[in-house]
């Protein structure tokens, strides 16, 4: 398996453009986050997918952010309009929910830059 | 509202010497901590697993601990090297319906300098 995968790795996008990052999780896995991480505030939970179904979205900072995972293999986190203050990287992770000791795995991460 | 706090925040070190971070939960139901390194760029990677009932672990130079009365754990790097350099993120998981809730720790930034 190539692991999870996340696209773009990088985007520059001006302030008030919508943005949309992808993540593609494990294959067989039915956990998946989506985590923002600044040099301030380190890795937040933005939101938590099971089996598709968002769990806890308590994270996400304001209407602009929203997440969608339409299925088992693929997810989008959407900010819409973005600003400077967006600026980060965001991972997806997935995990296999319902065993013991999981293990969230991470993509490369997309680093966004509002300007 | 589970928490995960490391310290120190940051950390310098020369190389081949000895260090260890420090990891304090509140998180419950505990499920398990794990450590993770993070390499500039990149995402975090496990680097071991701690469970309940286990004390201490090891892999290669790095030994994690748990005390599970304190909610305390350490990782302890042996004969540090330049490729440690990273971020070292505690990780604790709660069981809950759902599945496993992970919560991160702000991590500790180390660098070790030849």
């Amino acid at each position: 398996d190539a692991g999870v995968i996340q696209s773009p790795r990088h985007e520059v996008t001006e302030m008030g453009q919508e943005v949309t990052l992808r993540c593609k999780p494990i294959s067989g896995h039915n956990s998946l986050f989506w985590y923002r991480q600044t040099m301030m505030r380190g890795l937040e939970l933005l939101i938590y997918f099971n089996n598709n179904v968002p769990i806890d979205d308590s994270g996400m900072p304001e209407d602009r952010f929203s997440a969608k995972m339409p299925n088992a293999s693929f997810s989008t986190l959407k900010i819409q309009p973005s600003e400077p203050r967006d600026s980060a990287v965001y991972f997806c992770a997935s995990s296999l929910s319902g065993q013991g000791n999981t293990e969230a795995f991470f993509g490369q991460g997309t680093r966004l830059t509002v300007v | 509202k589970n928490q995960v706090e490391q310290s120190p925040q940051s950390l310098i070190i020369l190389e081949g010497k000895n260090c260890t971070l420090q990891c304090n939960y509140t998180v419950s139901p505990f499920s398990n901590l794990r450590w993770y390194k993070q390499d500039t760029g990149r995402g975090p990677v496990s680097l071991t697993i701690m469970t309940f009932s286990e004390n201490t672990k090891s892999n290669g130079r790095y030994t994690a601990t748990l005390d599970a009365d304190t909610k305390q754990s350490s990782l302890h790097i042996t004969a540090s090297q330049l490729s440690d350099s990273a971020s070292y993120i505690c990780v604790v998981s709660a069981r809950n319906n759902a599945g496993n809730m992970l919560t991160f720790g702000g991590g500790t930034r180390l660098m070790v300098k030849p």
